[in-house]
């Protein structure tokens, strides 16, 4: 049973950039992905990107295509969300997630695991 | 998009009854493999989703068997066949066949 701890709470000006990490317990790293959801506050769930953990290819959501980077460091079992250009309405709490591996289908195990979130907090 | 539709949005429920959620996609969620990619989360407040179930109709380990959930193609249902206190939450339908993953806007179950 894999675990996944996010990086602390950060507060950010508008225009600027924040890098939310995921570290994964399961040594197995490289045989999943990760998805990365937001929600703002008070409101529903927003899938924004996955990445494999595997060979780090990547699939964005069309609204954060060129805004977000999803990578991953195999050597410390670290996946990482940076999001550019924040704006107040960007204020949410971020979730990594274990995903599949691989883009195409068929998708063994997917969103089964969490992060506990990160609040990012954008304000001037 | 697929876009997900869910009802009730807001569920209030009397403890022992049961309740059911529906979830409407826009396009049939039946993949080319042939799995139906349709998972349902409950979210209490202040804690990350968890996955109740998978494929539509897979629970997934140590949720209670008070939960089942049914469907195809573009209809899904959750049920809960006697709410508990515990159950308080939201609850969203999710879909994985095609991308982007898109989710529901949430049902909010609370106790009447």
């Amino acid at each position: 049973q894999v675990q996944l701890v996010q990086s602390g709470a950060e507060v950010k000006k508008p225009g600027a950039s924040v890098k939310v990490s995921c570290k994964a317990s399961e040594h197995t790293f490289d045989s999943y992905g990760f998805s990365w959801v937001r929600q703002a506050p008070g409101q529903g769930l927003e899938w924004m990107g996955w990445i494999s953990g595997y060979d780090g290819d990547t699939n964005y959501a069309r609204e954060f295509q060129g805004r977000v980077i999803l990578t991953t460091d195999t050597s410390t079992k670290t996946a990482y969300m940076e999001l550019r250009s924040l704006r107040s309405d960007d204020t949410a709490v971020y979730y990594c997630a274990k995903d599949r591996i691989l883009r195409r289908w068929p998708v063994v195990d997917s969103l089964g695991y969490w992060g506990q979130g990160t609040l990012v907090t954008v304000s001037s | 998009d697929v876009v997900m539709t869910q009802s009730p949005l807001s569920l209030p429920v009397t403890l022992g009854q049961p309740a059911s959620i529906s979830c409407r996609s826009s396009q049939s969620l039946v993949h080319s493999d042939g799995n139906t990619y349709l998972n349902w989360f409950q979210q209490r407040s202040g804690q990350p989703p968890r996955r109740l179930i998978y494929k539509v109709s897979t629970r997934d380990s140590g949720v209670p068997d008070r939960f089942s959930a049914s469907g195809s193609g573009t209809d899904f249902t959750l049920k809960i066949s006697r709410v508990e206190a515990e159950d308080v939450g939201v609850y969203y339908c999710m879909q994985g066949t095609h991308w982007p993953y898109t989710f529901g806007q949430g049902t909010k179950l609370e106790i009447k």
